[in-house]
């Protein structure tokens, strides 16, 4: 069954980055692609980008464009989110979400439980 | 504020019938397909309806989704109190090559 298991909460202060990662199980990682999405506490989602094992391509969302980076290993079938930068209103839930459709962004299907990062000074 | 319209709650009691209309523009829903997501208090977002009105296996089929032009819907049948959550539409859009969300809709079961 697919799963993907994201890493545990984090707490950084203003300025600071994060990192978070999202290991992908139960289908063939290289075919598809991860989607990023986070939810400020009591708000909505939020699309932040995708990247796509599949054909080597990345998108970020122009409003985190030079703050954030995409990456996977494929090695471990892990992507990784990384944030710099990071403010206050940064403080969100971080989903990774699986393509649904090999190589296509236009779905996403299976999602990470989401990781906790807290920005505080 | 999101880029899709939803309205910010909607209700009904045990049984009846209750739908969410999602608006959005030629960009996002006029050209593409729209995912709904149910989330309960405290867990990840589930897909209940993807490519406007297909259900993943294991979604009840009292549960629906329709679009046209430039908005969408999802109507819930026969609710239920596990229906008590909050639902996002989803589209993409083919201007920003990414996904636009709506704003949520917290539907209360009465």
């Amino acid at each position: 069954q697919v799963q993907l298991v994201q890493s545990g909460a984090e707490v950084k202060k203003p300025g600071a980055s994060v990192k978070v990662s999202c290991k992908a199980s139960g289908y063939t990682f290289t075919n598809y692609g991860i989607s990023w999405v986070r939810q400020a506490p009591g708000k909505g989602l939020e699309w932040m980008g995708w990247i796509s094992i599949y054909s080597n391509k990345i998108k970020y969302a122009q409003k985190f464009q030079g703050r954030v980076t995409m990456t996977t290993d494929t090695s471990t079938s892990t992507a990784y989110m990384e944030l710099r930068s990071l403010r206050s209103d940064d403080t969100a839930v971080y989903y990774c979400a699986k393509f649904q459709w090999p190589g296509d962004p236009r779905g996403f299907d299976y999602w990470g439980q989401g990781t906790l990062v807290t920005v505080s000074s | 504020q999101s880029v899709l319209t939803q309205p910010p709650s909607a209700s009904g009691t045990p049984g009846q019938r209750v739908t969410i209309r999602c608006s959005g523009s030629s960009s996002n829903i006029g050209s593409s397909t729209v995912n709904w997501y149910q989330q309960l208090p405290g867990t990840a977002p589930k897909v209940l309806i993807f490519s406007n009105n297909q259900r993943p296996s294991g979604v009840p089929d009292r549960i629906s989704g329709t679009k046209s032009g430039t908005s969408a819907s999802l109507a819930i049948s026969g609710l239920q109190s596990e229906d008590e959550a909050a639902y996002y539409c989803a589209a993409w859009d083919g201007s920003l090559n990414g996904w636009v969300f709506g704003g949520g809709t917290k539907l209360t079961v009465l």
